[in-house]
Parts: structure tokens; sequence; C-alpha cells
């Protein structure tokens, strides 16, 4: 079963405007997570954000968490045409006891030149 | 540094034949590992995870089996392969306390025919 559900499901932008993606959940977490996936590829971890902190930053990346909502976001500032992908939300699944993510159905961004 | 190898890459297998798709981690022990499978442009969904050797987890009834005979080595099998099988199998490890993210193989895309 899907955790994490993120909006929208596309994004397409121009090269140095900023892109933001949601991601609502549905249970209590302890982390909430976001990778990156290219065309065919494996899943890359971006940036973790655990569930005491409210706002991380990872060079052009910034994710914000609201707990009370239970919904992050993710912004990439600048957009680049290399960052055209589909992003994915993640957090340990119920009842975990070793964090098994259970990952949301992504938002694919595409960047224009 | 930790690696994680998977391969191989891409497989088309008939219908009713076996499977054996191999991951292998370098540079850490103790790992977490765990089997996903995405579906087209869809989000991934857990198939299994061990959290030592011998010790699997099936979290989806299905065709599929996952075995760990070295701590470093994961394995995913069937012995009949479905139509249903087909999608992109992406191989994972985590710590123990998974704080710090997944980290994935480069995925098999699997189409049975």
């Amino acid at each position: 079963s899907q955790q994490g559900e993120e909006d929208p499901q596309a994004l397409s932008i121009q090269e140095g405007e900023n892109a933001t993606m949601n991601c609502s959940y549905k249970t209590s977490i302890n982390n909430l997570q976001w990778y990156r996936q290219n065309s065919g590829r494996g899943l890359v971890h971006l940036i973790l954000i655990r569930s005491n902190e409210r706002e991380k930053h990872s060079g052009r990346l910034r994710v914000t968490l609201d707990t009370s909502k239970k919904s992050s976001s993710l912004l990439i500032t600048a957009s680049r045409a290399a960052d055209t992908a589909s992003y994915f939300c993640a957090t340990p699944g119920r009842n975990t006891g070793f964090q098994k993510l259970v990952f949301g159905t992504g938002t694919r961004l595409l960047v224009s030149p | 540094s930790q690696t994680i190898h998977q391969w191989p890459a891409t497989l088309v297998q008939p219908v009713g034949s076996p499977l054996s798709l191999e991951c292998t981690v370098e540079g850490t022990s103790n790992p977490n590992l765990y089997w996903y499978r995405q579906a087209a442009g869809r989000g991934l969904q857990l198939l299994f995870y061990s959290v030592g050797i011998g010790q699997i987890s099936s979290e989806v009834p299905q065709n599929l089996s996952a075995s760990r005979p070295q701590d470093r080595q994961f394995i995913l099998s069937s012995k009949k392969l479905l139509l249903s099988d087909s999608g992109f199998y992406l191989c994972a490890w985590s710590d123990r306390q998974g704080g710090y993210g997944y980290t994935f193989g480069s995925g098999t895309r699997l189409t049975v025919v």
C-alpha cells in the first residue's frame, strides 16, 4: 500500500525556475526521505528529514516537513535540465521496526532548456 | 565506500521459465537488504526484506521468493515466471537503523514473454 502521495504527478518547467513537489502521508513517522530516479535507473537518496525537524537544506534542495498536516515539500531552486527525473517521497511503513520504506507514486519533473 | 551491485541489467524470459536475480553489497557488514518492484510509471512495491543471513520477510504474496545465503548477498528467484512478473526490480540496502536512507542498485528490467 502507498504511504505517501506526491503532488503533482507531473511538472514541466523551464531551466532557472524553481520546482516544488509535495508529499502527503497517512501515519505517524520518525523520518521522511526524498529520492530521485532518472529514467530506467535506480533511485538516489537526496535528503532525509526527521520528525523533529521542520526544514532542511542540501545544495539547491530545500525540504520542509509539517507533521501536523502529515505533509512534506521538496523545492529545487534554479532548476537545470539535469534535474529532469522522477522524485519520490518515502516513509517508514506502519509497524516497522527497522525502517522499511514505503514509497509514493512519484512526481515526474521535466526541465526544459 | 559502500557499493551495491545488481545484475543482470535487462532480462527477457519466457513464461514458465525460472528466474534468478542477484544483488551484492560491498563495504558494509550486517546490512538490511530489500527487493522492490516498480511497474511502469508507478511507485515502488516492497517485495522482500532481510535483516540477516537466512532471515527473509515477504511483504506481498506472489510467485517470487528471496534468499540471503551470505551476509551481503540477496537473491530473488522464481521457479516459473508469469507475465505479471514483468517489471523493474530494484535491490537496496540500509544500515540497521535505516536512518541514513537506502542505497539502491541500478535495477533489472525483466520482461516476461
